[in-house]
């Protein structure tokens, strides 16, 4: 079983659409947990970490389900600029990341 | 801001040849990394390393080894390069002991074995 997996998509979203990712992790001990953009040919990017309790920042809003081992990524109001890969990263408390293999998300004009 | 910096950007090599890869990172980050991304199979972890001259095996390292003589130079090298090898390669680092930072990458080195 994978680490972290993820619905790969595409998700094609028109402009100010919220659309939502999921991503679900194996290991229950995990203790970080993040998510990273990545730009078509250019390296993942750190996008927001994901806080036990939920966090927003501007538009995007994670959440962490402890219980049923899930975190999930909002966007609201959905630029033509968030058209990108989300990563969702997780960690056991070591120093390593478990990367899943992606969403792509494409928004239309 | 942290900058990790892989030295080439597009590599073309043989079969058979020794490739070297470098990344170095201006932060004094103990953790440096080596990973592949191949379509469909996401970041894997080739290598690792916490310390200068400590290095650790990821999920893929046949075919691979790395050096770690400085805190800020990690280098990632193909002993005998093959086709199956073609990818893209991306380093990053992390300060020790924090899990709640992640990672900075590097811009990725795409490597093409003809």
């Amino acid at each position: 079983r994978k680490e972290v997996e993820q619905d790969p998509g595409p998700f094609n979203v028109p402009e100010g659409a919220t659309v939502a990712f999921n991503c679900t992790y194996s290991n229950s001990a995990s203790q970080s947990f993040f998510w990273y953009r990545q730009d078509c040919r250019k390296e993942p990017k750190l996008l927001m970490s994901v806080y036990s309790s939920g966090n927003e920042d501007g538009r995007f809003t994670a959440q962490l389900n402890r219980a049923s081992q899930y975190i999930s990524l909002l966007i609201r109001d959905s630029k033509l600029s968030d058209s990108a890969t989300y990563l969702c990263v997780v960690t056991p408390g070591a120093n390593n990341l478990f990367f899943g293999t992606g969403t792509r998300l494409t928004v239309i004009p | 801001d942290v900058k990790v910096t892989q030295s080439s950007r597009y590599l073309v090599k043989r079969t058979g040849e020794k490739v070297f890869l470098e990344c170095v990172q201006d932060m004094d980050h103990e953790n440096m990394f080596w990973y592949r991304q191949d379509p469909g199979l996401g970041l894997r972890l080739i290598y690792f390393s916490y310390d200068v001259k400590m290095k650790e095996k990821g999920d893929i390292p046949e075919g691979y080894s790395v050096s770690r003589e400085k805190k800020e130079r990690f280098s990632l090298i193909l002993e005998s390069a093959s086709t199956n090898q073609t990818s893209m390669y991306l380093c990053a680092s992390s300060p020790l002991h924090n899990p709640n930072y992640g990672y900075t990458f590097g811009s990725g080195t795409r490597l093409t074995v003809v």
